[in-house]
């Protein structure tokens, strides 16, 4: 079963806009890491937060997370058409013998120009 | 370029057939891990190898199998293929046996689909 989840699934606004991508997971964690795929495409790693960090920030890219929550976002700002794409997330848990990286179901998101 | 290749790109094959799919994992990667990606399922862990050991195991089919070689190559064997096995194979790599707070670097995947 999945462990992160991702909201919204599908995500479209105009260029120049931020976009805002929530993942939630159930079990505790190490690291959340999020993930682009363009599509048909391979995956490409984007950011890496460990559950000790609470923000992180590469670029134009913006990461938070909540382990009360379980909870993570990933903010892109000032958007261009070429973000348009799928954006998982993936969590590696603290559970014993659940060492592997898992995937949430992705959001879609389209950035019209 | 994430420097994990895979072989072959897209690949047709009937119900029942076996078929092999290809990966070089990025230069100096001892971990590879083979995930599958399909619509209704999203990306599902399969399998993970490091340095020719079986290290960790997910959600693979008794039908599946995998192996990594001494050149650290690894391929996975898809046999008595279903038309529910039609989906994106991707493999990837990193540098460590553990996945915390380890980047994995993605190829391009395979594409298979059985008719």
């Amino acid at each position: 079963s999945q462990q992160g989840e991702e909201d919204p699934q599908a995500l479209s606004i105009q260029e120049g806009e931020n976009a805002t991508m929530n993942c939630s997971y159930k079990t505790s964690i190490n690291n959340l890491q999020w993930y682009r795929q363009n599509s048909g495409r391979g995956l490409v790693h984007l950011i890496l937060i460990r559950s000790n960090e609470r923000e992180k920030h590469s670029g134009r890219l913006r990461v938070t997370l909540d382990t009360s929550k379980k909870s993570s976002s990933l903010l892109i700002t000032a958007s261009r058409a070429a973000d348009t794409a799928s954006y998982f997330c993936a969590t590696d848990s603290t559970q014993v013998g659940s060492e592997k990286l898992v995937f949430g179901k992705g959001t879609k998101l389209t950035v019209n120009p | 370029d994430s420097g994990v290749t895979q072989t072959p790109k897209h690949l047709i094959t009937a119900t029942g057939q076996r078929v092999t799919l290809r990966c070089s994992p990025r230069s100096g990667d001892l971990s590879v891990y083979w995930y599958q990606q399909s619509l209704d399922q999203g990306l599902q862990f399969l399998i993970q190898y490091y340095n020719g050991e079986e290290r960790a195991k997910g959600n693979i089919l008794e039908r599946f199998s995998a192996q990594q070689f001494p050149d650290l190559h690894s391929e996975l064997n898809l046999s008595s293929l279903e038309l529910g096995d039609s989906a994106l194979y991707f493999c990837a790599s990193s540098t460590r046996a553990r996945v915390s707070g380890n980047t994995i670097y993605f190829g391009e995947g395979s594409w298979l689909t059985v008719v």
